[in-house]
């Protein structure tokens, strides 16, 4: 069964600094690797999906990347802002359903 | 504009009680998710339906039940052989097919009276 693991399990960096997330999977055979973002209370965000196929994604301030040789892939966050506060969770597309990380809970301090 | 609606955002069950979570999405979307999350755990599987009248169970569908009798609605039942219920519960929905980007509704949190 696949698993999911995110480390750190919070991240507090001040205003402005790029940051870099991670997300480690067991199982490479992954379609393919999908970034969320999730605010207090609420629901998940599409930040990047990744396909199998390629190896990096970006979307504005956001980078994603995907080593499935080695189970990795990042998320790089660049300029961080005090608006980016969240938790960030990945999830892996593995036979017939995503696995999801626990997440990296965010602080951007002003 | 499009997108899923869960309603309600809270909801209480009382002991022996079932209670039906509403997901609700008009994006033509043919598959539909759900799932549960837990502080400190990942979000994990309850149902999925990929297509109308067809549904499979996930890693942890017991105590739950699900329907599919429409394309853009997929009801939870939280039955009351879940001994624990209290969780944040996410719907989500997808194009269909192996590994589409999934969207997802603002979730129902679900506590015990």
């Amino acid at each position: 069964k696949q698993e999911v693991t995110q480390i750190p399990a919070a991240l507090s960096v001040p205003e402005g600094e790029n940051l870099v997330l991670n997300c480690s999977f067991t199982d490479s055979a992954i379609y393919n690797l999908q970034w969320f973002r999730q605010d207090p209370g609420k629901g998940l965000t599409s930040l990047l999906l990744i396909q199998s196929s390629q190896r990096e994604q970006t979307s504005g301030r956001l980078n994603a990347s995907l080593d499935k040789s080695s189970g990795r892939s990042t998320l790089y966050i660049a300029a961080s802002q005090p608006g980016d506060s969240a938790t960030y969770l990945c999830a892996c597309f593995t036979g017939n359903q995503f696995y999801f990380g626990t997440g990296t809970s965010l602080t951007v301090i002003p | 504009d499009g997108g899923i609606t869960q309603s309600p955002k809270y909801l209480f069950r009382k002991e022996g009680q079932n209670v039906t979570l509403s997901c609700e999405q008009n994006l033509n979307h043919d598959a539909m998710y759900w799932y549960r999350q837990d502080p400190g755990q990942g979000l994990r599987l309850i149902y999925y339906s990929q297509i109308v009248n067809d549904f499979q169970k996930g890693d942890i569908a017991e105590g739950y039940s699900v329907s599919r009798e429409k394309k853009e609605s997929f009801p939870l039942t939280v039955t009351s052989a879940q001994k624990n219920p209290t969780a944040f519960y996410l719907c989500a929905s997808s194009t269909g097919g192996r590994g589409q980007p999934q969207h997802f509704g603002d979730g129902t949190r679900l506590s015990i009276l």
